[in-house]
């Protein structure tokens, strides 16, 4: 399968508890974004990258977030200190960044904070 | 901001019924628009786009027409399947400008088809 793979699809954890989800993009796509999906919404723009580089954060970021892309494979999500209003499906995507810029998504790790 | 609204679901149709999932946009500019479809315990998939006025985007007997004097971008589908069941998304970028060239997503309509 050569498409958006994350990990872990699933993770439950009590507020305070700092968590970290990684997300591995279509090996020659250049461009990875973030995003967060609360229920019965559709995604919202958190970041993103092209290669190594973190180009733009939503304000959506807060400070207890954290992205990184080290040697612009690969990508983490870190979040410090979780809350409960940080229970959602975070979702990556992919893009070779061709004109139009097709993303191609990942299955999304669900997070939940009790 | 730019921002996408989308007619609120759920929508319960019959196999072989006409599809429409209203899509309506605001955004300064020409942005591209895009649905995407979300099956059950899948990820977000490309259904169809269109990247400027009049241009019709199909696939898998899903049409959409860019219409900018309305700024809609509406969804349809002849005949509906049971597998067509799933999360609509209308989304929108801007292709050419700007570094990120994120997606902004409507809030999505839920789709079930009832043989």
């Amino acid at each position: 399968d050569t498409g958006v793979s994350q990990d872990p699809r699933h993770k439950i954890t009590k507020r305070g508890q700092n968590v970290t989800f990684r997300c591995d993009p279509i090996s020659e796509h250049n461009r990875l974004y973030w995003y967060r999906q609360t229920l019965g919404q559709g995604p919202e723009f958190l970041t993103y990258f092209q290669n190594e580089a973190q180009l733009e954060k939503s304000r959506l970021l807060s400070d207890r977030f954290s992205a990184e892309r080290p040697k612009g494979s690969f990508s983490t999500l870190e979040i410090q200190r979780t809350e409960q209003g940080d229970s959602a499906m975070y979702l990556c995507a992919s893009s070779s960044g061709t004109s139009y810029n097709e993303q191609f998504f990942g299955p999304g790790t669900r997070l939940t904070v009790l | 901001g730019d921002s996408v609204t989308q007619m609120e679901g759920p929508v319960t149709l019959s196999e072989e019924a006409f599809l429409t999932i209203n899509c309506t946009y605001t955004a300064t500019g020409y942005p591209s628009l895009f649905w995407y479809v979300q099956y059950p315990g899948e990820g977000l998939q490309l259904l169809l786009k269109a990247t400027k006025a009049d241009d019709k985007g199909s696939n898998k007997g899903f049409e959409a027409t860019y219409r900018k004097e309305t700024t809609s971008f509406h969804l349809e589908k002849g005949s509906v399947q049971v597998s067509d069941s799933a999360v609509y998304f209308c989304a929108l970028s801007f292709p050419f400008s700007g570094s990120a060239r994120q997606l902004t997503f409507g809030s999505g309509t839920q789709l079930t088809v009832l043989p």
